[in-house]
């Protein structure tokens, strides 16, 4: 079965920097795009990052386009955020997503981690 | 960047009740849109994707109708398990923005 599992949240002053994990399960994790995905607390969903089927195509958001990295390691199944600069308003529980190909849209989900940017 | 925006972004309902949930594009999506159901401390589950096709699982209670930049969710009879917040995302083009957010609570 189908499995992400994020890690890597925990709690980093302004300025900081910190490396998200989402390791894949249960599928061709290289024959899929995958999507970073944030929600503060409270709010709604904001899409943050996307790496493409191909791993050349790589997309971000305005508010972290810069400062965020979305990789993957294709040997390991695994999704990376690597998260510079960190501010504020960059707490939020982070979640990683797989985009089906075909029918575009976002059908697994991970658990989530929770990043918080604080001094 | 599309914009997306739903509503209301929250209603009040009760066990039986018909709900519709409105979302619009700022522009034409065609029909690439999806919705999905969120519960408090819970990732998002996907629902509908491609405007009205049922995601395996769902409940047949849930529908989807709309095409261009105007679409709607439908829950014929609200149970207590829909009591969530709900998103549409259109995946026309990057970035796959998401809709406001609609919080379906109990009357």
């Amino acid at each position: 079965q189908v499995q992400l599992v994020e890690s890597g949240g925990g709690v980093v002053q302004p300025g900081g920097s910190l490396r998200l994990s989402c390791a894949a399960s249960g599928f061709s994790f290289n024959t899929y795009g995958m999507h970073w995905v944030r929600q503060s607390p409270g709010k709604g969903l904001q899409w943050v990052a996307s790496i493409w089927f191909d791993g050349d195509n790589k997309f971000y958001a305005d508010s972290v386009k810069g400062r965020f990295t979305i990789s993957r390691d294709i040997s390991k199944n695994t999704l990376y955020l690597q998260m510079n600069s960190l501010r504020v308003e960059d707490t939020a529980v982070y979640y990683c997503a797989r985009e089906d190909r075909w029918l575009q849209c976002f059908d697994y989900w991970g658990q989530g981690t929770l990043v918080t940017v604080s001094s | 960047d599309i914009q997306m925006s739903q509503s209301p972004s929250s209603l009040s309902a009760s066990v039986g009740d018909r709900v519709i949930i409105t979302c619009r594009a700022s522009q034409s999506i065609s029909t690439y849109l999806n919705w999905y159901q969120q519960k408090p401390g819970k990732a998002p589950k996907l629902l509908i994707f491609g405007v009205s096709s049922l995601q395996s699982g769902v409940p047949s209670r849930f529908s989807g109708t709309g095409s261009g930049t105007e679409f709607t969710l439908t829950i014929s009879s609200l149970q207590p398990e829909d009591f969530a917040t709900y998103y549409c995302q259109q995946s026309y083009n990057t970035p796959r923005t998401f809709g406001g957010g609609t919080k379906v609570e109990i009357k």
